[in-house]
Parts: structure tokens; C-alpha cells; sequence
């Protein structure tokens, strides 16, 4: 069975310093994983996918997540935050090629200090 | 494309009422999805269909609930009668499974509220 557990329920970072958002996975396949993000009232935006290609992901607005299988980790980083990051974000997992069956994590709030 | 459409944006209604939620999934995707996100029990997969044929519906709440895909560009979910319990965000997702590319395509959601 699969699962997907984020690390921490809320982040907050200063402006212009790194982001790090954890996610460790469970999955009995190899699993294809996701970032997403959702500003508040909005839907869920894809930020990056990992689906057996390079390990190192680069999403949109200067994020990228790393898969290690080792670690059975898939974190979520950007060297320097923005103001406009502030959002929850979701890691998710899916197994094998199928889009049919996914997990999400539970979300972490991320929260930018000025 | 202008993505996965659903409407209506905000829904206010008065329990006991029947609701239909709207999704119109991006062209040439064959998976669409229902989930329900609320603060206590976060994103929920409702039901998930594949070639307009619904797969997997265990995420459905109850009897209350009920959804439909009569073809390729559309998708309604119901909810008949409504209660202040069922008061969330309810989005639907698209994606082309099958594709090493997929990837999952919301829309921007229904936050229904039921007084």
C-alpha cells in the first residue's frame, strides 16, 4: 500500500532565505510523486512531478524536489523565498503509471516572515 | 486550453436542498475526479471516472451523494438532500492516464455552504 506523510503541518521561513518542505513516501511500485501548491481560495496548482526520469526535479517558480529512493524522500526546496510562496502544499504519490489511484499528504502551510 | 472548469464558484443553500456541482475537464483527458477538502479531514477522493465510466466510487459519503459523467466534456455531482456537514470546497480534476506525462489538472472549486 501506498502512503505520503509531510513532516510538518506549518513552515515559516524569512524572505529571501531557503525553503525546505519534507515529504516521505510508501509505495510497494515505483511511484511517480508530485508537488502541488494552493493559495488560499484557489485550486491546486502543479508545481513539479517526478515520474522515473531524473531524480532531480525543477518545477515552476524557482522550486525543484529531489526523489531518494534510499531515503524514500521527495522534499520540496528553493534556494530563496518569496513573499508570494505563501500557500499550503501538498505532496502526493501515485503508483506505477496509473493516474487512477493517488494519495495526498496532509499539506503544509507555509508561511513568509518579511 | 482554459482548464478544468467548474461552476458554480460559491453555492449558499439551506439544508434539505438539492446541489449540483459542474466540471467540464480539459479536452482529451479520459480520467476525471471529485474531491472534497475541509479543514478537519483535508482532500478527499470522492469518485473518479476513466473513459466516462465511474471506477471508483468508496469515497462517496453516502446515499446522498451521487455523481455522473454522460460524456467526454462533462461531470456533475449531486447531493440530494444537502446538510450543514456536507458545507466545503469541492474540486474536480482531470488527467490523461496511460500518458508517462500525466499529471493532474484542478479546477478552481466549488465552496458550498449549506445553512
Amino acid at each position: 500500500a501506498q502512503s505520503v506523510t509531510q513532516l510538518d503541518s506549518h513552515v515559516s521561513v524569512s524572505e529571501g532565505t531557503p525553503v525546505l518542505l519534507r515529504c516521505n513516501y510508501s509505495s510497494s511500485y515505483s511511484p511517480s510523486l508530485f508537488w502541488y501548491v494552493q493559495h488560499p481560495n484557489k485550486g491546486l496548482q502543479l508545481l513539479l512531478k517526478y515520474t522515473s526520469a531524473a531524480t532531480l526535479v525543477k518545477g515552476i517558480n524557482g522550486f525543484e524536489a529531489e526523489f531518494k529512493k534510499s531515503e524514500t524522500s521527495f522534499h520540496l526546496t528553493k534556494p530563496s523565498a518569496h513573499m508570494s510562496d505563501a500557500a499550503e502544499y501538498f505532496c502526493v504519490v501515485s503508483e506505477g503509471s496509473s493516474a487512477s489511484k493517488i494519495i495526498f499528504g496532509s499539506g503544509t502551510r507555509l508561511s513568509i516572515r518579511p | 486550453d482554459a482548464g478544468v472548469i467548474q461552476s458554480p464558484r460559491h453555492e449558499v443553500t439551506e439544508m434539505g436542498q438539492e446541489v449540483t456541482l459542474r466540471c467540464k475537464p480539459i479536452s482529451g483527458h479520459n480520467s476525471l475526479f471529485w474531491y472534497r477538502q475541509t479543514m478537519m479531514r483535508g482532500l478527499e477522493l470522492l469518485i473518479y471516472f476513466n473513459n466516462n465510466v465511474p471506477i471508483d466510487d468508496s469515497g462517496m459519503p453516502e446515499d446522498r451523494f451521487s455523481a455522473k459523467m454522460p460524456n467526454a466534456s462533462f461531470s456533475t455531482l449531486k447531493i440530494q438532500p444537502s446538510e450543514p456537514r456536507d458545507s466545503a470546497v469541492y474540486f474536480c480534476a482531470s488527467s490523461f492516464e496511460g500518458s508517462p506525462d500525466y499529471g493532474y489538472t484542478f479546477g478552481s472549486g466549488t465552496r458550498l455552504t449549506v445553512v
